[in-house]
């Protein structure tokens, strides 16, 4: 079964940090551009980075920008987000994507809740 | 960057007739070298991710519902239910996917039944 399974959201104080992971099965894992896209309480979606199969291309929102770190671990079938300085407006859920050049967003975890608050 | 906007923000539908949600692109997502509108329809339920409907703006994902449509080129799209069924309550977003990899979304349109 192709399945995408996030993880390591939580409670972080503003300026704090937190990793999220997202465990790949059932599909080449290599083969494929992943992104992370969030949505803030009874909010929409947001597209927040994205990373190329072999990580040579990788970009952020502008809102993430020079704060969050996107990366992948091929071997691992793994794909990460380390999250800097975090905000208030950072508080959503966090759901990692797999990008199919055809059929774009086709894939989607169930997502991992991250709340920014003191 | 390409602005997404979707109209209405809500809409009410009685069992079994036809729901028709608009998409606007603020530049056009069509691709002249394959004649393909890089555009993508979605359905988040609940307390769920969001599900691929439509892709290339009318090509249906496998296993969803023909009562499913979508048409449109260029800057304008739309998504049909054809007949609103109960499980069809949910929150519908388009996407582009045209400026690759600044991918936008709609703000969303949710359906209820009247």
């Amino acid at each position: 079964e192709v399945q995408l399974v996030e993880s390591g959201g939580g409670l972080v104080k503003p300026g704090g940090s937190l990793r999220l992971s997202c465990a790949a099965s059932g599909f080449t894992f290599s083969s494929y551009s992943m992104n992370w896209v969030r949505q803030a309480p009874g909010k929409g979606l947001e597209w927040v980075s994205s990373i190329s199969s072999s990580s040579s291309y990788i970009y952020y929102a502008d809102s993430v920008k020079g704060r969050f770190t996107i990366s992948r671990d091929n071997a691992k079938n793994s794909l990460y987000l380390q999250m800097n300085s975090l905000r208030a407006e950072d508080t959503a859920v966090y759901y990692c994507a797999r990008y199919n050049t055809a059929t774009a967003f086709d894939i989607w975890g169930q997502g991992t809740m991250v709340t920014v608050s003191s | 960057d390409i602005v997404m906007t979707q109209s209405p923000d809500s809409l009410a539908v009685s069992l079994g007739e036809r729901a028709t949600i608009n998409c606007k692109s603020s530049q056009s997502v069509l691709y002249s070298s394959n004649n393909k509108n890089y555009l993508a329809w979605y359905q988040q339920k609940p307390g769920q991710p969001p599900k691929l409907l439509i892709y290339w703006a009318s090509t249906r994902e496998s296993g969803v519902p023909d009562r499913f449509s979508g048409s449109g080129s260029g800057t304008d799209f739309t998504l049909t239910i054809s007949s609103l069924q109960a499980e069809d309550v949910a929150v519908y977003y388009c996407q582009q996917y045209y400026s690759t990899p600044l991918f936008t979304f709609g703000p969303g349109t949710k359906v209820d039944i009247k």
